[in-house]
């Protein structure tokens, strides 16, 4: 595998259910992003972890849970979510290294379906 | 708050025309990028720009960074049927933790 991987592409889930999203880089990078994409709006950037650690989270509701083992996998758990939580959910990795360039690679995403 | 604005938002072109998107800011960015995004996948990064003025060509893309940091753009020679697909501007700040993106120009070339 190269790049950067997301496991499922597609899942479809009620309000009521709890289920998780996986990323996997082999980059060699030390930074995770999660992003959510909607129909007309711009990426919206939910979680960023720096070496492992979460060094971001923009405002993101309780419902979404990251979690970062490793700097090659990043996790999204999501439980009781709501039909407006149905979009193409992105994850991204890159290389910070103090410099400006944030290059981030990007996975092929997994699309949400909240019934 | 930084924002990008990415213009035209559609465009919709004929096999073998030229077009040029715009990406603009009332900010000072530290670099930018440009990915394109095809349905249903992750978007994929073409180019990264960093100093003011700077031009790089990607076979029949150009891309240029405005003087002041502050805007780029896109410009596709011949287009074809390929280049079909959204096109993202993304800059990063020195005062930022991550990409801040623009909504997108939705490119759809017809042979």
């Amino acid at each position: 595998e190269t790049g950067v991987t997301q496991t499922p592409r597609h899942l479809v889930m009620g309000m009521t259910n709890k289920k998780s999203l996986k990323c996997e880089q082999h980059l060699g990078h030390n930074a995770m992003y999660w992003y959510k994409q909607s129909a007309k709006k711009p990426l919206e950037l939910m979680f960023v972890y720096s070496l492992e650690e979460r060094v971001e989270n923009n405002s993101v509701p309780s419902r979404f849970s990251p979690e970062c083992p490793n700097s090659s996998h990043l996790f999204l758990h999501l439980h009781t979510l709501q039909p407006e939580d149905s979009a193409l959910y992105l994850c991204a990795s890159s290389l910070r290294t103090g410099t400006d360039r944030y290059e981030q690679y990007f996975g092929p995403g997994t699309r949400l379906t909240v019934t | 708050t930084q924002l990008l604005e990415q213009s035209p938002q559609f465009l919709s072109i004929q096999e073998g025309e030229n077009l040029t998107v715009y990406c603009n800011s009332s900010s000072v960015f530290s670099s930018l990028q440009w990915y394109r995004q095809e349905p249903g996948e992750g978007p994929v990064l073409l180019v990264t720009v960093v100093t003011g003025g700077e031009v790089k060509k990607l076979k029949r893309l150009t891309f240029q960074f405005g003087d002041a940091r502050k805007d780029s753009s896109l410009h596709i020679t011949a287009a074809q049927p390929g280049d079909t697909g959204l096109y993202l501007c993304a800059g990063s700040s020195r005062a930022g933790t991550a990409l801040i993106f623009g909504k997108g120009t939705t490119l759809s070339v017809s042979s």
